[in-house]
């Protein structure tokens, strides 16, 4: 069974730019959760996709957007991005989309210079 | 408003000492609480979580609904109990954990 994996590792942008990030879920999960960590901070919840569709969202604006696939793997993707987006950013899967045990993935740590 | 306050930053014990990383939270109705861990260099990952009632590693946890809390408990300390503790619940729809902003527990010897 392969655990939830994220790319890359990590990533430099400057202000303005855009993002996208990746997300490959465990196997058999139809789930995938974003989380935005910054430092010093508990993960913050960005959105969740549950089969293609996104099934809840949290306190980020529209700038970040999210994808899911028919594999269920999952992007993420920031536009005009600020320095405030510097952060570790977390991908979590689940067999379901309600109360479920969320595994986590190793994150993406981003830089915005 | 559903909410995870963890009020230390950082606990420092000696080994064989007893633990206990303190969990509040705010929400309205029954929570689903969990406690995570992240072990120096690795990933995010559940230690226990409040309805299977388990005892993972050591540590236990008890819902307290009249205090609202969910601390995290072990008798005996261990060195590599050291890490970063979150406590986390769902949000009311089941979608979303909300963490706290974890405790590093440091164990010496």
């Amino acid at each position: 069974e392969t655990g939830v994996t994220q790319s890359p590792t990590h990533l430099i942008k400057t202000r303005g730019q855009q993002v996208t990030l990746r997300c490959s879920s465990q196997s058999g999960h139809n789930t995938v959760s974003w989380y935005q960590q910054a430092l010093g901070q508990g993960p913050q919840f960005i959105f969740q996709y549950y089969r293609e569709e996104e099934n809840g969202r949290g306190n980020f604006p529209p700038r970040f957007s999210g994808l899911q696939f028919p594999n269920y793997s999952s992007e993420l993707n920031v536009n005009a991005l600020e320095l405030d987006d510097s952060a570790l950013y977390l991908c979590a899967s689940s067999l379901d989309s309600l109360g479920d045990e969320q595994f986590f993935g190793p994150g993406t740590r981003l830089t915005v210079l | 408003a559903q909410r995870v306050t963890q009020p230390e930053k950082l606990l420092s014990v000696f080994k064989g000492a007893p633990v206990e990383l303190k969990c509040n939270y705010s929400y309205s109705g029954s929570p689903e609480l969990f406690w995570y861990v992240q072990y120096s260099r690795q990933r995010l990952q559940l230690l226990l979580r409040h309805i299977s009632r388990e005892s993972i590693k050591g540590f236990t946890a008890d819902l307290n609904k009249g205090e609202t809390s969910f601390h995290l408990k072990k008798p005996f300390a261990q060195e590599e109990d050291s890490a970063m503790y979150y406590c986390a619940l769902y949000n009311q729809a089941g979608t979303a954990l909300i963490f706290g902003k974890g405790t590093t527990l440091s164990v010496s010897s």
